[in-house]
């Protein structure tokens, strides 16, 4: 099946700095990317998507300057998260989607735990 | 706005027994909904999808259910053990083709 893989797994830096976490499709092309934050006992929300080549979409509330998502290939999406605060720390997770036009699943990676100190 | 719901924050139910997680949607007819198990510090798995005109699907151990009048979704698992202890998500496709999860059921199975 479909895999997707995030790094790193797990990071913690002081507050102020900017952090990378990076989301990969491992076995196909993924046109479209999704970005979600989950904070502890919450669902998943949907921060951005993002579309190979093109500007990533956020969702209403979400700081396009404070989280950067950058699509560059059909098998890399970056999230940077700049000048982290304590509040942004949470559990990132990204999913991927193929191109196919009747492809309806996404398939998540493992997750990303920030801790911002 | 449309809104995908899931009442149970917990369940606890005995080994061997029936789960079964409700998913509720307001003001809007999903075409599918998803449903995903997700264990603590992991992403969330694909585990079934249902189509507004199918009334029910199972795979293995699990079964779900789509009543479109009642604008509802059952996930059911059979038989339940230890093991599917976690927290299950129902999902819908939004109208700009994003998934938008529910709130989440967090199943516990005692031996």
């Amino acid at each position: 099946g479909a895999v997707v893989s995030q790094h790193p797994s797990w990071v913690i830096c002081k507050s102020g700095t900017s952090v990378k976490i990076e989301c990969r499709s491992l076995d196909f092309q993924a046109t479209t990317m999704f970005w979600y934050r989950q904070f502890p006992k919450q669902s998943l929300m949907l921060m951005a998507t993002s579309n190979e080549g093109s500007k990533a979409t956020y969702e209403q509330g979400v700081e396009k300057d404070k989280f950067l998502i950058n699509h560059a290939s059909l098998t890399l999406s970056t999230l940077t998260v700049t000048s982290a605060h304590p509040e942004d720390s949470s559990f990132y997770i990204c999913s991927a989607r193929e191109g196919t036009p009747k492809s309806y699943e996404q398939y998540f990676g493992p997750g990303t735990r920030l801790t911002v100190t | 706005s449309q809104k995908i719901e899931q009442n149970s924050e917990a369940l606890n139910i005995q080994e061997g027994k029936t789960a079964t997680l409700t998913c509720n949607y307001t003001n809007y007819s999903p075409a599918y909904l998803q449903w995903y198990r997700q264990d603590p510090g992991r992403g969330p798995v694909f585990l079934l999808l249902i189509r507004e005109n199918e009334k029910e699907k199972r795979k293995e151990r699990l079964k779900v259910t789509f009543d479109t009048t009642l604008k509802q979704s059952l996930f059911h698992i059979t038989a339940s053990q230890p093991a599917d202890s976690a927290t299950y998500l129902c999902a819908h496709y939004s109208s700009a083709s994003k998934i938008i999860f529910g709130s989440g059921t967090r199943l516990s199975i005692r031996p």
